[in-house]
This record gives C-alpha cells, sequence and structure tokens, in this order.
C-alpha cells in the first residue's frame, strides 16, 4: 500500500534562512507527488506537484522540491524562509482511484 | 479558477442532531469530490470518494450509515452527519478533482464541527 512519511513534527527555522522538509514514500510505481500548505483553520493550498519529467519541480511563493527515485525522497525546499511561511505542511502521493495519501504533516515555525 | 467552497465554515450543535456540510466547485465541473476528516495535530484521513450520480465509496472504517454523501450534480456534494456525537467533533475538509491533470484535487476550506 501507498504510505507517504514526514519525519519531521516541527521544524524551526529563522526568518531568511534555508528551508528543506522531508517527505518519503512508499510506492510500487512512478509516482504522483504532491506538497500542500496549510494554515490553521484553513483547506490546502498546493505548493507544488510532479508527475513526470523534469525531478526538480519549482513550485508557487518560492518553493521547489526535488523527485529523487532512488531515494525514494520528495523534499520540499526553500531558500530564505520569510515569516508568512509559517504553516503545516503536506506530502502527499497519489494512490489508485485517483485517492491521495497524506503524510503527518510538518508544523514549520518562522522566528524572527 | 479552480475554487472550492465549503459551508458552513462552522458549526455548533447538539448530541444527536443531525448536520449537513456543503461542497461546491464554483468555477469548474468535478466528477469526483472527496471528503476527509482531521483531527487535532494530525493529517488528513479520507472519509469517502463522492461521484457524480453514483453512490459513494466509503474507506473501511467509516460508517456509511453516519456519513450520508451525496453528490447531486456536478458542482455540488454534500456530506450529513447523522445523529451526531461528540466524538464526531473534528474538522472537515472536501476537495473537487478537476479534469485535466491526474489526481490533483483542489481543497475547500473546511469545516469545523462541534458536537455538544
Amino acid at each position: 500500500a501507498q504510505s507517504v512519511t514526514q519525519p519531521d513534527i516541527h521544524i524551526t527555522v529563522s526568518e531568511g534562512a534555508s528551508l528543506e522538509l522531508r517527505c518519503n514514500y512508499s510506492y510500487g510505481a512512478t509516482p504522483y507527488l504532491f506538497w500542500y500548505v496549510q494554515s490553521p483553520g484553513q483547506g490546502l493550498q498546493l505548493l507544488l506537484k510532479y508527475f513526470s519529467g523534469d525531478t526538480l519541480v519549482q513550485g508557487i511563493k518560492g518553493f521547489e522540491a526535488e523527485f529523487k527515485r532512488s531515494q525514494s525522497s520528495f523534499n520540499l525546499r526553500k531558500p530564505s524562509v520569510h515569516w508568512s511561511d509559517a504553516a503545516e505542511y503536506f506530502c502527499a502521493v497519489g494512490a489508485g482511484g485517483n485517492k491521495l495519501v497524506f503524510g503527518a504533516g510538518t508544523i514549520l515555525r518562522v522566528k524572527s | 479558477g479552480a475554487v472550492v467552497s465549503q459551508h458552513p465554515s462552522r458549526v455548533i450543535c447538539k448530541s444527536g442532531t443531525s448536520v449537513k456540510i456543503e461542497c461546491r466547485s464554483l468555477d469548474f465541473q468535478a466528477t469526483t469530490m472527496f471528503w476527509y476528516r482531521q483531527f487535532p495535530k494530525q493529517s488528513l484521513m479520507l472519509m469517502a470518494t463522492s461521484n457524480e450520480g453514483s453512490k459513494a465509496t466509503y474507506e473501511q472504517g467509516v460508517e456509511k450509515d453516519k456519513f450520508l454523501i451525496n453528490h447531486a450534480s456536478l458542482t455540488l456534494s454534500t456530506l450529513t452527519v447523522t445523529s451526531a456525537h461528540p466524538e464526531d467533533s473534528s474538522f472537515y475538509i472536501c476537495s473537487a478533482q478537476g479534469t485535466s491533470d491526474y489526481n490533483e484535487q483542489f481543497f475547500g476550506p473546511g469545516t469545523r464541527l462541534t458536537v455538544l
């Protein structure tokens, strides 16, 4: 069965510092991978997605992610974090039947 | 584009009553909608897949008689929590799947249900 692991429950970074959120997936075939962001009490906003092709994917708000098949990873990165990036981030893999399987999420705190 | 709304955003009800939550795709047609439940500080758990004009498909462990789903049109799906109890209190999020990219779902803002 498909699964997603986000090993970091909380991450704190200083404003202006770089960020990397980890995501590992388990899936038998070529995965469809997504990163979503959720602000408190809100729904999810898609940051970026990977279906095929270039393994480095650019998203909104200056985020990017790199698909590494050999490591079964799809880590999210941002070179310089802004205070407004504080939120919860979810990695997800497309499962059969158009379903999504989500990781447990990583809460990002930004300190000034 | 690809906006999904939910109504109400917040509801408080007494134990034993039923609550209906609406999910609408505002600017596109969605043949498939999904309903998720999110507990505090946890991830989203898929409850059911709703297909327009047919019965919903429920995930294992989700009571279909308790969580009634209706997808009567290409822009509207409803989730009714019947005979709600305090343990049903949660954040319910819907998503709608567009017709272009595989698996891309557009999420609503969520509904906070509190059962007293």
